[in-house]
């Protein structure tokens, strides 16, 4: 299948500092990426909908300006959290829209674990 | 046994024993539904899909029911194994590529 990838896997970061994950398709073209926050032992909580050359979809709750999403190219999505908090710890990972008849509908990335101290 | 914990309910089963694991949606405009398999750590892997036309879809061992009267899905792992023992998400969408909706998940716990 295909493969998404998230860069890092792990961040620590202090209180006040902005930090960048990023989101790729390594063998696809994705035109619609998915972020989603993930606290322990809860279920995925999607934030936004990353559309490639135009602005994310955010969903309810979630602060536009805090989580910057960008879709620069079509293998290419990054999410950046700005002026980081204790509370923004967490476990963000994206997934990418699969192409037409591939049978799945979004493929997901391995997760970043952002801890702010 | 089933049991409800703070956040995620948790399932406990024997090795070889067949699992069945629960979901109820909300929306009823549903038309995709996805069951997920995640690991510790990890992203959510894919474990198999069913469309709102379908009430039976089974894969590898696997099997998902999808009753769409009382907005409930189920999926039925045969066999279980060790290496099933992971928390399971079921998922919603209005259409498949569409934006998913997470149900709560449970954590499936296999004893050898």
């Amino acid at each position: 299948g295909a493969v998404v990838s998230q860069h890092p896997s792990r961040v620590i970061c202090k209180s006040g500092t902005s930090v960048k994950i990023e989101c790729r398709s390594l063998d696809f073209q994705a035109t619609t990426m998915f972020w989603y926050r993930q606290f322990p032992k809860q279920s995925l909580m999607l934030m936004a909908t990353s559309n490639e050359g135009s602005k994310a979809t955010y969903e309810q709750g979630v602060e536009k300006d805090k989580f910057l999403i960008n879709h620069a190219s079509l293998t290419l999505s990054t999410l950046t959290v700005t002026s980081a908090h204790p509370e923004d710890s967490s476990f963000y990972i994206c997934s990418a829209r699969a192409p037409t008849g591939s049978g799945e509908t979004q493929y997901f990335g391995p997760g970043t674990r952002l801890l702010v101290l | 046994g089933e049991s409800v914990g703070l956040h995620l309910p948790t399932l406990s089963v024997q090795e070889g024993d067949n699992s069945i694991i629960n979901c109820a949606y909300s929306n009823s405009a549903s038309d995709y539904f996805i069951w997920y398999k995640q690991e510790s750590g990890k992203g959510p892997q894919f474990i198999i899909d069913i469309r709102s036309n379908m009430d039976k879809r089974q894969g590898q061992r696997v099997t998902v029911l999808l009753n769409k009267t009382v907005k409930h899905l189920s999926l039925q792992i045969a066999a279980t194994q060790p290496g099933d023992s992971a928390v399971y998400f079921c998922a919603e969408s209005a259409s498949q590529g569409g934006k998913l909706i997470f149900g709560q998940g449970t954590e499936l716990s296999v004893k050898p």
